[in-house]
């Protein structure tokens, strides 16, 4: 079983609607989870992290995260074609400084 | 104006040769980290380091090596025990021990001709 699975996509959706992507985890222990955005050819970006559960807004995107089932989760409101790009969930390894990365999912947002 | 840097953006070399990839940071972060991307893959863990002089190995470590000898830089030599080392490398940062958000340089793209 992979630590950190991510629908690899690629994941469609019309300008303007909301997108929604996907992660879990197997690690129990991990405390802190990020969503990288990672354009083609280029290094990945950080855009959002949470810590605890719930929901957390920032702009147009919004994190969940559910340590009960081990998932968190990113949407995307108002989405636009700038958004296209390739989604990476990263979480911690409890006890080490390093985080496990799910393999990415591709976003496109068609005008 | 802070920031990680990579060099040199491209490079390509020829198979049996060792390469080093350079990673510096002015961030005064004290991690640093090393990955690599393979095309429509996620991000594997080479090496690591937490403080200066002292590095552990990732998932993937075999065929590389690093140093830490100053906080700053982290360079990666790609050895010729590397089997297939045409990839993405990617350099990253942690602002403080305990603090897990990393931050990325902007990547080394090597091909092994």
């Amino acid at each position: 079983q992979k630590e950190v699975e991510q629908n690899s996509g690629p994941l469609s959706v019309p300008e303007g609607a909301i997108a929604s992507l996907n992660c879990t985890y197997s690690d129990r222990g991990s405390q802190s989870f990020f969503w990288y955005r990672q354009y083609s050819g280029k290094s990945p970006e950080l855009i959002m992290s949470i810590y605890s559960n719930g929901d957390k807004e920032d702009g147009r995107f919004t994190a969940q995260l559910n340590k009960a089932s081990q998932y968190v989760s990113l949407l995307i409101r108002d989405s636009q074609p700038s958004d296209s790009a390739t989604y990476l969930c990263a979480v911690n390894v409890q006890g080490a400084q390093k985080l496990v990365f799910g393999q990415g999912t591709r976003l496109t947002i068609n005008p | 104006d802070g920031g990680i840097t990579q060099s040199p953006k491209y490079l390509f070399r020829k198979e049996g040769q060792n390469v080093t990839l350079s990673c510096e940071q002015n961030l005064n972060h004290d991690a640093m980290y090393w990955y690599r991307q393979d095309p429509g893959q996620g991000l594997r863990l080479i090496y690591y380091s937490q403080i200066v002089n002292d590095f552990q190995k990732g998932d993937i470590a075999e065929g590389y090596s690093v140093s830490r000898e100053k906080k700053e830089s982290f360079p990666l030599t790609v050895t010729s025990a590397q089997k297939n080392p045409t990839a993405f490398y990617l350099c990253a940062s942690t602002r403080a021990l305990g603090r897990n958000e990393q931050f990325f340089g902007p990547g080394t793209r090597l091909t092994v001709l």
